[in-house]
């Protein structure tokens, strides 16, 4: 079955850099576009950035563009989001998901992972 | 401020239809589809509605979207116990060359 687990979150002081990684299963990793979107404790949803399946195209939430860098390698089933300069509205659960080429939506999300900017 | 307007909650009885709005632009929604996402609590959202109005396999037919110009709406008929949790709609923004989110709408079931 498909899964997506995150990792990498957790406690990270401000001005500090982070790298997540999103394991892929159950499914052809490189055959998918992939997204990140993050949510902060008791808020909505924002989409932050999109990578296409070969990893030749990017795109980025103008909001946090410049800061944020994603990644993949096909060969491993893994998603990266590198992240530089962290504030505390960084603080979310942020989110790997499977673009569908059916839907054309989010059709899979992971679980998850947590990452709180705090001194 | 989302990109996208949803009302705050959308409160319900058991068995009773309940309708959330999404108020979007010509960048978005006006030019793009609809797609609805269902966030149970302490869970990570799922795809709800894809494409203005169709369900994914496994969705009851008890939920249903449409569109209508930059607007859209998800209408939840035969509302259930289960059926609580936050709804959110999203769109491609032409203009953001990125994807939005409305701010959801919490279900409650009174």
């Amino acid at each position: 079955q498909v899964q997506l687990v995150e990792s990498g979150g957790g406690v990270v002081q401000p001005g500090r850099s982070l790298t997540l990684s999103c394991a892929a299963s159950g499914f052809t990793f490189g055959s998918f576009d992939m997204h990140w979107v993050r949510q902060a404790p008791g808020k909505g949803l924002e989409w932050l950035a999109v990578i296409g399946h070969n990893g030749s195209n990017k795109y980025y939430a103008k909001s946090v563009k410049g800061r944020l860098s994603i990644s993949r390698d096909n060969s491993k089933s893994l998603l990266y989001l590198s992240m530089n300069s962290l504030t505390t509205e960084d603080t979310a659960i942020y989110y790997c998901i499977i673009y569908g080429s059916g839907t054309l939506g989010f059709d899979y999300w992971g679980q998850g992972t947590l990452v709180s900017v705090s001194s | 401020q989302s990109v996208l307007t949803q009302p705050p909650s959308a409160p319900g009885t058991p068995g009773q239809r309940v309708t959330i709005s999404c108020s979007g632009s010509s960048s978005n929604i006006g030019n793009n589809y609809v797609f609805w996402y269902q966030q149970l609590p302490g869970t990570a959202p799922k795809l709800l509605i894809y494409r203005n109005n169709e369900r994914p396999s496994g969705v009851p037919n008890r939920f249903s979207g449409s569109k209508s110009g930059t607007s859209a709406s998800l209408a939840i008929s035969g509302l259930r116990s289960e059926d609580e949790g936050n709804y959110y709609c999203a769109a491609r923004d032409d203009g953001l060359s990125g994807w939005v989110f409305g701010g959801g709408t919490k279900v409650t079931v009174l």
